[in-house]
Protein backbone atom coordinates (compact mmCIF):
# COMPACT_ATOMS: atom_id res chain seq x y z
CA UNK A 1 0.00 0.00 0.00
CA UNK A 2 0.98 3.55 -0.35
CA UNK A 3 2.41 5.55 1.84
CA UNK A 4 2.15 8.62 0.59
CA UNK A 5 -0.35 9.36 -1.92
CA UNK A 6 -0.70 12.68 -4.08
CA UNK A 7 -3.48 12.54 -6.25
CA UNK A 8 -2.79 15.58 -8.59
CA UNK A 9 -0.19 14.53 -11.08
CA UNK A 10 -0.27 18.49 -12.28
CA UNK A 11 -2.05 22.10 -11.28
CA UNK A 12 -2.56 25.62 -12.48
CA UNK A 13 -2.59 28.74 -10.81
CA UNK A 14 -2.68 32.11 -11.59
CA UNK A 15 0.16 34.14 -10.69
CA UNK A 16 -0.34 35.49 -7.07
CA UNK A 17 -3.40 33.64 -6.24
CA UNK A 18 -3.03 30.61 -3.53
CA UNK A 19 -2.64 27.32 -4.35
CA UNK A 20 -3.73 23.95 -2.09
CA UNK A 21 -1.29 20.47 -3.15
CA UNK A 22 -2.87 17.12 -1.53
CA UNK A 23 -1.47 15.00 0.25
CA UNK A 24 -2.96 11.89 2.22
CA UNK A 25 -0.40 9.27 4.13
CA UNK A 26 -0.71 6.06 5.66
CA UNK A 27 0.77 5.26 8.55
CA UNK A 28 -0.11 3.06 12.30
CA UNK A 29 2.81 4.96 13.79
CA UNK A 30 1.27 7.32 16.43
CA UNK A 31 4.65 9.18 15.50
CA UNK A 32 5.69 10.51 12.51
CA UNK A 33 6.72 13.90 9.77
CA UNK A 34 5.41 14.95 7.43
CA UNK A 35 7.33 16.99 4.91
CA UNK A 36 7.15 18.86 1.56
CA UNK A 37 9.99 19.27 -0.86
CA UNK A 38 10.52 21.60 -3.87
CA UNK A 39 11.91 20.64 -7.06
CA UNK A 40 12.88 23.03 -9.54
CA UNK A 41 13.80 22.06 -13.05
CA UNK A 42 17.32 22.60 -12.05
CA UNK A 43 16.37 19.17 -10.25
CA UNK A 44 17.61 20.16 -6.74
CA UNK A 45 15.06 19.11 -3.65
CA UNK A 46 14.78 21.83 -1.16
CA UNK A 47 12.73 21.54 2.15
CA UNK A 48 9.91 23.59 2.45
CA UNK A 49 7.81 22.90 5.43
CA UNK A 50 7.35 20.54 8.10
CA UNK A 51 4.46 19.12 10.72
CA UNK A 52 4.85 16.53 13.22
CA UNK A 53 1.86 14.63 13.68
CA UNK A 54 1.80 15.70 17.83
CA UNK A 55 1.79 19.40 16.65
CA UNK A 56 -1.37 21.14 17.63
CA UNK A 57 -1.09 24.07 14.93
CA UNK A 58 -0.47 23.79 11.36
CA UNK A 59 2.80 24.77 10.31
CA UNK A 60 3.64 28.02 8.39
CA UNK A 61 6.68 28.96 6.34
CA UNK A 62 6.81 32.34 4.92
CA UNK A 63 3.88 31.72 2.13
CA UNK A 64 3.61 28.23 2.43
CA UNK A 65 1.37 26.39 5.08
CA UNK A 66 0.19 23.00 5.62
CA UNK A 67 -3.51 22.26 6.25
CA UNK A 68 -3.05 19.11 8.87
CA UNK A 69 -6.41 17.20 9.16
CA UNK A 70 -4.81 14.54 11.13
CA UNK A 71 -7.69 12.32 11.57
CA UNK A 72 -8.56 12.15 7.92
CA UNK A 73 -4.53 11.75 7.88
CA UNK A 74 -3.92 14.34 5.06
CA UNK A 75 -1.10 17.15 5.07
CA UNK A 76 -1.93 19.73 2.29
CA UNK A 77 0.33 22.17 1.51
CA UNK A 78 -1.12 25.49 0.75
CA UNK A 79 1.04 28.40 -1.08
CA UNK A 80 0.17 31.68 -0.79
CA UNK A 81 0.20 34.88 -3.38
CA UNK A 82 1.86 32.38 -5.80
CA UNK A 83 4.80 33.22 -7.71
CA UNK A 84 6.17 32.38 -11.59
CA UNK A 85 9.46 30.98 -9.48
CA UNK A 86 6.85 28.46 -7.47
CA UNK A 87 6.39 26.52 -10.70
CA UNK A 88 7.89 23.61 -9.61
CA UNK A 89 7.20 19.69 -9.10
CA UNK A 90 6.25 19.28 -5.14
CA UNK A 91 7.06 16.68 -3.16
CA UNK A 92 5.26 15.26 0.05
CA UNK A 93 7.05 12.95 2.00
CA UNK A 94 6.67 11.10 5.47
CA UNK A 95 9.39 10.63 8.46
CA UNK A 96 8.02 7.80 10.71
CA UNK A 97 9.25 7.29 14.55
CA UNK A 98 9.39 3.73 14.40
CA UNK A 99 8.70 0.76 11.89
CA UNK A 100 7.38 -2.62 12.49
CA UNK A 101 10.63 -4.37 13.69
CA UNK A 102 10.79 -1.35 16.57
CA UNK A 103 13.39 0.26 14.91
CA UNK A 104 13.49 3.21 12.61
CA UNK A 105 16.80 4.42 10.88
CA UNK A 106 14.81 8.09 9.73
CA UNK A 107 14.47 7.05 6.33
CA UNK A 108 11.42 9.89 3.70
CA UNK A 109 9.58 7.82 2.05
CA UNK A 110 8.00 10.40 -0.91
CA UNK A 111 4.79 10.19 -2.38
CA UNK A 112 4.35 10.78 -6.94
CA UNK A 113 4.62 14.28 -6.60
CA UNK A 114 2.76 17.41 -8.35
CA UNK A 115 4.00 19.60 -10.92
CA UNK A 116 2.65 22.83 -10.29
CA UNK A 117 2.50 25.85 -12.74
CA UNK A 118 1.67 29.05 -12.32
CA UNK A 119 0.61 31.56 -14.95
CA UNK A 120 1.43 35.23 -15.27
CA UNK B 1 24.06 27.88 5.36
CA UNK B 2 25.98 24.58 5.36
CA UNK B 3 25.04 22.23 2.49
CA UNK B 4 24.96 18.55 1.17
CA UNK B 5 27.15 18.57 -2.15
CA UNK B 6 27.94 15.68 -4.31
CA UNK B 7 30.10 15.29 -7.47
CA UNK B 8 29.93 15.08 -10.21
CA UNK B 9 26.72 17.14 -11.33
CA UNK B 10 26.63 14.72 -14.68
CA UNK B 11 28.41 11.21 -15.21
CA UNK B 12 28.09 9.02 -18.47
CA UNK B 13 29.42 6.13 -18.42
CA UNK B 14 29.17 3.22 -20.48
CA UNK B 15 27.05 -0.46 -19.64
CA UNK B 16 28.94 -2.32 -17.31
CA UNK B 17 31.65 0.12 -16.02
CA UNK B 18 31.58 1.19 -12.23
CA UNK B 19 30.63 4.44 -11.08
CA UNK B 20 31.25 6.07 -7.83
CA UNK B 21 29.47 9.18 -6.97
CA UNK B 22 30.19 10.95 -3.92
CA UNK B 23 28.93 13.13 -1.53
CA UNK B 24 29.99 15.44 1.29
CA UNK B 25 27.30 15.57 4.01
CA UNK B 26 26.56 18.26 6.54
CA UNK B 27 29.72 18.26 8.76
CA UNK B 28 27.96 17.78 11.85
CA UNK B 29 25.31 15.06 10.67
CA UNK B 30 25.21 11.26 11.45
CA UNK B 31 22.47 9.85 9.18
CA UNK B 32 23.36 9.43 5.57
CA UNK B 33 20.57 8.23 2.33
CA UNK B 34 20.73 7.81 -0.95
CA UNK B 35 17.94 7.78 -2.95
CA UNK B 36 17.28 7.86 -6.71
CA UNK B 37 14.89 9.42 -9.70
CA UNK B 38 14.46 8.12 -12.55
CA UNK B 39 13.36 11.32 -15.03
CA UNK B 40 10.46 12.66 -13.54
CA UNK B 41 9.39 9.83 -11.24
CA UNK B 42 9.13 9.10 -7.73
CA UNK B 43 12.04 9.70 -5.54
CA UNK B 44 12.96 6.22 -4.55
CA UNK B 45 15.32 5.32 -1.17
CA UNK B 46 18.21 3.29 -1.31
CA UNK B 47 19.81 2.63 1.24
CA UNK B 48 20.80 4.60 5.13
CA UNK B 49 23.42 4.59 6.38
CA UNK B 50 24.49 5.74 10.38
CA UNK B 51 27.54 4.79 12.57
CA UNK B 52 29.80 3.40 9.61
CA UNK B 53 27.51 0.72 8.82
CA UNK B 54 24.54 0.24 6.66
CA UNK B 55 21.14 0.52 8.77
CA UNK B 56 18.45 0.18 6.34
CA UNK B 57 18.64 -0.80 2.46
CA UNK B 58 15.88 -1.03 -0.24
CA UNK B 59 15.21 -3.96 -2.48
CA UNK B 60 16.93 -2.13 -4.95
CA UNK B 61 19.85 -1.62 -3.14
CA UNK B 62 20.96 -5.28 -4.60
CA UNK B 63 24.85 -6.57 -4.82
CA UNK B 64 25.61 -4.39 -7.02
CA UNK B 65 25.84 -1.24 -4.93
CA UNK B 66 27.61 -0.71 -1.94
CA UNK B 67 28.25 2.70 0.22
CA UNK B 68 31.30 3.68 2.22
CA UNK B 69 32.47 6.32 4.22
CA UNK B 70 36.29 6.46 3.67
CA UNK B 71 36.88 9.08 6.06
CA UNK B 72 35.01 11.62 8.42
CA UNK B 73 33.95 14.01 5.78
CA UNK B 74 32.90 11.87 2.22
CA UNK B 75 29.99 9.11 1.82
CA UNK B 76 30.13 7.32 -1.90
CA UNK B 77 27.70 5.09 -3.62
CA UNK B 78 29.12 2.96 -6.01
CA UNK B 79 27.41 0.97 -8.49
CA UNK B 80 29.40 -1.97 -9.13
CA UNK B 81 28.64 -3.08 -13.23
CA UNK B 82 26.38 -0.73 -14.40
CA UNK B 83 22.73 -1.47 -16.34
CA UNK B 84 21.19 0.53 -18.82
CA UNK B 85 17.92 1.11 -15.97
CA UNK B 86 20.71 2.46 -13.58
CA UNK B 87 20.54 6.19 -15.48
CA UNK B 88 18.54 8.20 -12.77
CA UNK B 89 19.85 11.20 -10.67
CA UNK B 90 21.30 10.21 -7.17
CA UNK B 91 20.84 12.39 -4.31
CA UNK B 92 22.78 12.17 -1.09
CA UNK B 93 20.84 13.40 2.04
CA UNK B 94 21.95 13.84 5.21
CA UNK B 95 19.82 14.63 8.83
CA UNK B 96 21.45 15.71 11.97
CA UNK B 97 19.32 13.05 13.86
CA UNK B 98 17.29 9.79 13.20
CA UNK B 99 16.09 6.58 14.42
CA UNK B 100 12.85 8.14 16.39
CA UNK B 101 13.90 11.58 15.69
CA UNK B 102 11.21 11.89 12.82
CA UNK B 103 11.09 15.82 13.06
CA UNK B 104 14.44 16.53 11.62
CA UNK B 105 13.93 17.16 7.80
CA UNK B 106 16.75 15.76 5.45
CA UNK B 107 18.55 17.75 3.41
CA UNK B 108 19.30 16.87 -0.24
CA UNK B 109 22.48 17.50 -2.54
CA UNK B 110 21.80 18.77 -5.74
CA UNK B 111 22.14 15.22 -7.46
CA UNK B 112 24.22 13.27 -9.86
CA UNK B 113 22.62 12.58 -12.88
CA UNK B 114 23.85 9.44 -14.35
CA UNK B 115 23.21 8.06 -17.85
CA UNK B 116 24.18 4.51 -18.69
CA UNK B 117 24.90 4.18 -22.80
Amino acid sequence: AQKITQTQPGMFVQEKEAVTLDCTYDTSDPSYGLFWYKQPSSGEMIFLIYQGSYDQQNATEGRYSLNFQKARKSANLVISASQLGDSAMYFCAMREGWDAGGTSYGKLTFGQGTILTVHP
Amino acid sequence: EPEVTQTPSHQVTQMGQEVILRCVPISNHLYFYWYRQILGQKVEFLVSFYNNEISEKSEIFDDQFSVERPDGSNFTLKIRSTKLEDSAMYFCASSERGGGNYNSPLHFGNGTRLTVT
